[in-house]
C-alpha cells in the first residue's frame, strides 16, 4: 500500500524549545492530518489540511500542506512536558471508499525540564 | 463531542481462546475502523466498515474477522488468539460514506490486548 515516511522517529528536546517533523510520500494526497497519542491513549486530531499550499495554526502548533501534495509538516513552538508524546501524519489519498487513511509511523516526541 | 468508546482498555487472553473486542460511537456515523498498533509499524488498518453488515478488509485481515449489527457498534473478533496478536487494537470512527476530503476519523482511547 501506500507509505508515508515520517521523521524523525524520535525527538529528545529541552522544554521551551521548538519542534519540526515531517512527513513525505511518493504519492499525491487531498488531505493531511496531524495527530497525537498521549501514552495509553487513542490519537486525538490536532490539525486538519485540505488545499495544497495551506498553512494552519492550533496555538503553538503550525502546519502546513506541501505545494506538490506529497509531504505535510508540523511545527511546535515553544515546548512544554504535556507535548509529550507521539505524532502521526495521516493522508488520504485523491480517491476511495470510506475514508480510508494512510498513516506514517509516528515521531515521539520527549522532553526535558 | 464524538465518543468513541472501547469495551476494555487492558485484556489477557490465552493462546487459542476466542476473544471479542467491542466498540461504540455515539455520533451516528457510517464508517468504523479497527486498527492495529505496533512499535515502528504504525497504525495498520485490519477492517473496516461503511454501513451496517457491510465490511471490506483492511492491510492485515488476516487471523481477523469483524461484526457490524448496527451503526453504532462495530466488533473485532480473534477467532483463535496467537501471540502474535498481542498488540494495541485502535477503534475509528468517521462520518460518512461518501468520499468528503473534509472527513476526519475519531479514534477510540484504545485496547491494549497481550496473548499468553
Amino acid at each position: 500500500g501506500q507509505q508515508l515516511n515520517q521523521s524523525p522517529q524520535s525527538m529528545f528536546i529541552q522544554e521551551g524549545e521548538d519542534v519540526s517533523m515531517n512527513c513525505t510520500s511518493s504519492s499525491i494526497f487531498n488531505t493531511w492530518l496531524w495527530y497525537k497519542q498521549d501514552p495509553g491513549e487513542g490519537p486525538v486530531l490536532l490539525i486538519a489540511l485540505y488545499k495544497a499550499g495551506e498553512l494552519t495554526s492550533n496555538g503553538r502548533l503550525t502546519a502546513q500542506f506541501g505545494i506538490t501534495r506529497k509531504d505535510s509538516f508540523l511545527n511546535i513552538s515553544a515546548s512544554i512536558p504535556s507535548d509529550v508524546g507521539i505524532y502521526f501524519c495521516a493522508a488520504r489519498p485523491l480517491t476511495g471508499t470510506a475514508s480510508k487513511l494512510t498513516f506514517g509511523t509516528g515521531t515521539r516526541l520527549q522532553v526535558t525540564l | 463531542d464524538v465518543k468513541v468508546t472501547q469495551s476494555s482498555r487492558y485484556l489477557v487472553k490465552r493462546t487459542g481462546e476466542k476473544v471479542f473486542l467491542e466498540c461504540v460511537q455515539d455520533m451516528d456515523h457510517e464508517n468504523m475502523f479497527w486498527y492495529r498498533q505496533d512499535p515502528g509499524l504504525g497504525l495498520r488498518l485490519i477492517y473496516f466498515s461503511y454501513d451496517v453488515k457491510m465490511k471490506e478488509k483492511g492491510d492485515i485481515p488476516e487471523g481477523y474477522s469483524v461484526s457490524r449489527e448496527k451503526k453504532e457498534r462495530f466488533s473485532l473478533i480473534l477467532e483463535s488468539a496467537s501471540t502474535n496478536q498481542t498488540s494495541m487494537y485502535l477503534c475509528a470512527s468517521s462520518r460518512t460514506i461518501a468520499y468528503s476530503s473534509t472527513d476526519t476519523q475519531y479514534f477510540g482511547p484504545g485496547t491494549r490486548l497481550t496473548v499468553l
